[in-house]
């Protein structure tokens, strides 16, 4: 069964620790992308990846890292340095950057306590 | 790079009647302009895109038209029912900044009473 898969769903912290998110896909994609959704603010992309080893910061990507080791992964790295880091994060992919439909994960909601 | 500004924020309409939803965009070089619907707790998922050679393009009870003098577009929900209500998003391509990522829109919430 293809598609993109995020774990995990929900997770807590406490303030001050680095929490690591998990996106697989098994579409064969070449790009990645991490967007962040908060109420009324839609989707900011936080860093995009064209392909293996390497990545791009997006709009908002200051205290978050990544890394692209695998093609088929793309783990967000949400650091103490991230002011506000309670939100929703949605991981997705495409064919290639710049090309088509993205294909969305089902997500991870953070809450830092 | 691209700015994308959404209208309405919300959006309350009787089951049957048509929903429409306007955008707008800066970067006069964008040429892909997706539509995405999110119901409560889900994923968001590509409903209708339009290219810019085009100006208007429908699927069943949904039509997406693009103005690119204007720099405008707009998806139009005909006959909606309640299983229409969920928050779309629009997008457009940026050149610029993000070099052909899509920019969003903040979203529209979509209530549909029956």
């Amino acid at each position: 069964d293809g598609g993109i898969t995020q774990s995990p769903k929900y997770l807590f912290r406490k303030e001050g620790q680095n929490v690591t998110l998990s996106c697989e896909q098994n579409l064969n994609h070449d790009a990645m992308y991490w967007y962040r959704q908060d109420p009324g603010q839609g989707l900011r992309l936080i860093y995009y990846s064209q392909i293996v080893n390497d990545f791009q910061k997006g709009d908002i990507a200051e205290g978050y890292s990544v890394s692209r080791e695998k093609k088929e992964s793309f783990p967000l790295t949400v650091t103490s340095a991230q002011k506000n880091p309670t939100a929703f994060y949605l991981c997705a992919s495409s064919p290639r950057r710049g090309i088509g439909e993205l294909f969305f994960g089902e997500g991870s909601r953070l809450t830092v306590l | 790079g691209e700015n994308v500004e959404q209208h309405p924020s919300t959006l309350s309409v009787q089951e049957g009647d048509s929903a429409v939803i306007k955008c707008t965009y800066s970067d006069s070089a964008s040429n892909y302009f997706p539509w995405y619907k999110q119901e409560l707790g889900k994923r968001p998922q590509l409903i209708i895109d339009i290219r810019s050679n085009v100006g208007e393009k429908k699927d069943q009870r949904i039509a997406v038209t693009l103005n690119k003098t204007a720099k405008h577009f707009s998806l139009h929900i005909t006959e909606t029912q309640p299983e229409d209500s969920a928050v779309y998003f629009c997008a457009a391509e940026d050149y610029g900044g993000s070099q052909g990522n899509l920019i969003f829109g903040k979203g529209t919430k979509l209530s549909v009473k029956p």
